[in-house]
């Protein structure tokens, strides 16, 4: 099974600042890479897949980018919307395995 | 617009199977477009992948829970369904039934709003 391990844990910003959140895979994923907004009480939301193609309706201030074992997902300047746990998750070549990180919580200051 | 919804019982008991059905709305589910798949998530172990089906019928499953599940989709109700058997106090989770995002499997674009299974005496 593949890890993905998330850092930080938590993140805690001001509004305008920028959010760097890190997603590292125990081996290659190539580009099997996607980033989800979870807020409380909803289900996970889509943001980016395939490493850094933002789904449709997300705003451009999201961006993802990496490859190989080492990816990152970029709000450029935070809005207080953006408060949430976001998760990175990916595919495993054959057979397709799926597993998820444990997720990195932003905060407002 | 798409809409899914999970139903099934809230409280199952410890070595019983679970049954949960997820609804499809907006769109029909006998399509070669896309896959369906139930991800779960709990406190302890975060978000986990169960499986993905096809329209044809066609299954991906977890292999920590391949042994334990079965994954079934009826086109003429324009519903899929699954089936976790021998459970344990470790299935108590949020269950969410989902839709691909086009014809990967991997990435899920439209959620149900999650229905809550405990397992418990």
């Amino acid at each position: 099974e593949i890890v993905l391990t998330q850092s930080p844990a938590t993140l805690s910003l001001s509004p305008g600042e920028r959010a760097t959140l890190s997603c590292r895979a125990s081996q290659s994923v190539s580009s099997f890479l996607a980033w989800y907004q979870q807020k409380p009480g909803q289900a996970p939301r889509l943001l980016i897949y395939d490493a850094s193609d933002r789904a449709t309706g997300v705003p451009p201030r999201f961006s993802g980018r990496g490859s190989g074992t080492d990816f990152t997902l970029t709000i450029t300047s935070l809005e207080p919307e953006d408060v949430a746990v976001y998760f990175c998750q990916q595919r495993s070549n054959w057979p397709p395995e799926l597993t998820f990180g444990g997720g990195t919580k932003v905060e407002i200051k | 617009q798409l809409q899914l919804h999970e139903s099934g019982p809230g409280l199952v008991k410890p070595s019983e199977t679970l049954s949960l059905t997820c609804s499809v709305s907006g769109d029909s589910i006998n399509t070669s477009s896309y896959y369906w798949g139930w991800i779960r998530q709990s406190p302890g172990k975060g978000l986990e992948w169960i499986g993905s089906i096809y329209y044809s019928g066609s299954t991906f499953y977890s292999p920590s829970l391949r042994s334990r599940i079965a994954m079934s989709i009826d086109t003429s109700k324009n519903q899929f369904s699954l089936r976790l058997s021998a459970l344990t106090a470790a299935d108590t989770a949020i269950y969410f039934c989902a839709r691909s995002h086009g014809l990967a499997m991997q990435w899920y674009l439209y959620w149900g709003q999650g229905t809550l299974v405990t397992v418990s005496s």
